[in-house]
Parts: structure tokens; C-alpha cells; sequence
């Protein structure tokens, strides 16, 4: 079956514009979570969803960044008036979604953002 | 607030050999997960653990989970090429919050 898929899979765009990343998780997955990872590093994490409901959004750097996921499925990250700091691979993974404990994360192939 | 450390960085060894890199966390965790990330790929899942002391094996690959829930390592025997990438341990909060190590690079020369 299909896996997590964002798109675009990069993206460039000049320091000030607004820049809008999408995760479409696996078919039937409930839990949607969102990671920075920068490179030689590991994923730091920035907010996860159950269902449509945003569980946790104390990762995310500043108000610049927010994250949606109206209808439980697709997600969308949005950078507000990017910064070059903000250049990183973005990335995406899913889970079902039925622990505690937490269980398998599957990751996309990520967004990578190039703020000049 | 809450980290998580993985060493050593980098690893190299001779097709054969054995490798192991440690992550320790600074507070308790609910549970720990290892994936594995080649190079220019994503994060792939290996393994989860849960309970203290666990261990767990997959083929070459033997995972623990310490008694204080606190420490985790990889072993993995006999190491191939096909081991290559990097390896990370992200352990949860209980809260379904990882904190990923900064990961453990191996390179196996053949």
C-alpha cells in the first residue's frame, strides 16, 4: 500500500514569504506527527495530531510556524515569514494511532526547505 | 526539559565486526523505539520496547531496554555492508512526544 507522502519534496523560497508544507498519511492512521530534522541530526519534534485534534504543539520554534490537520487525514504545516534558520528537512510520519504505548511511526520522504 | 543522548557519533568498523551505540535518557521513559536511516532515506522503524530490562533480538540485531527505563543500546553482530546508515533511538515521554537521539553513524568498510 501507498506510504506517507509529502509534497512538495523541496521547496526554495526567499527569506519574508510564507511557505505551506502538506503530509498525506497512511490510509486509516490516526496519528499524524510532525519533525525537524536538520542535517547529521535526529528528528526533533514540533507537534503530533489524533484525528484532527493537535495534541501537542509545544515543539514547534515560535508562532511563526502552525499546523493543521482539519479533517483527520491530510496535514499542513505552515512557516510564516521564513527565516533562513528555518531551512531544514521537514518531515512527516504516521502512526495508528491505538497505544499507549505508542506505536510504529511511519516516515515520509520529507519536504526539504531552502530559505535564501 | 527532557534529552536524549546517543553516542558514539560516528562508528567504523570491518565488515565483521560487532557494533553498538547507547542512548541515555535524562528522565524516565514510557517506552523507546530504534529506526534505522540510510543514507539520503527517512527514518525507518526497527524495534520498540517497553517494559524494564527488556531485550528483544531481530536476526544480528539484539536490543535493551535498561532496568531504570532510562538507557537503551543496539548491538548488532557481525556487522554487513548492508548495515550502513544511522541509527536512532527516540524514546517517549508517555505523552507520544520522541525525543530522538542525535544518532549514531556506521560505516562498515568491507
Amino acid at each position: 500500500g501507498a506510504g506517507v507522502s509529502q509534497s512538495p519534496r523541496y521547496k526554495v523560497t526567499k527569506r519574508g514569504q510564507d511557505v505551506a508544507l502538506r503530509c498525506d498519511p497512511i490510509s486509516g492512521h490516526v496519528s499524524l506527527y510532525w519533525y525537524r530534522q536538520a542535517l547529521g541530526q535526529g528528528p526533533e519534534f514540533l507537534t503530533y495530531f489524533n484525528y484532527e485534534a493537535q495534541q501537542d504543539k509545544s515543539g514547534l520554534p515560535n508562532d511563526r510556524f502552525s499546523a493543521e490537520r482539519p479533517e483527520g487525514s491530510i496535514s499542513t504545516l505552515t512557516i510564516q515569514r521564513t527565516e533562513q534558520r528555518d531551512s531544514a528537512m521537514y518531515r512527516c510520519a504516521s502512526s495508528l494511532g491505538r497505544g499507549p504505548p505508542a506505536d510504529t511511526q511511519y516516515f515520509g520522504p520529507g519536504t526539504r526547505l531552502t530559505v535564501l | 526539559g527532557q534529552q536524549v543522548m546517543q553516542i558514539p557519533q560516528y562508528q567504523h568498523v570491518q565488515e565483521g565486526e560487532d557494533f553498538t551505540t547507547y542512548c541515555n535518557s535524562s528522565t524516565t521513559l514510557s517506552n523507546i523505539q530504534w529506526y534505522k536511516q540510510r543514507p539520503g532515506g527517512h527514518p525507518v522503524f526497527l524495534i520498540q520496547l517497553v517494559k524494564s530490562g527488556e531485550v528483544k533480538k531481530q536476526k544480528r540485531l539484539t536490543f535493551q531496554f535498561g532496568e531504570a527505563k532510562k538507557n537503551s543500546s543496539l548491538h548488532i553482530t557481525a556487522t554487513q555492508t548492508t548495515d550502513v546508515g544511522t541509527y536512532f533511538c527516540a524514546g517517549d515521554d508517555n505523552f507520544n512526544k520522541f525525543y530522538f537521539g542525535s544518532g549514531t553513524k556506521l560505516n562498515v568498510k568491507p
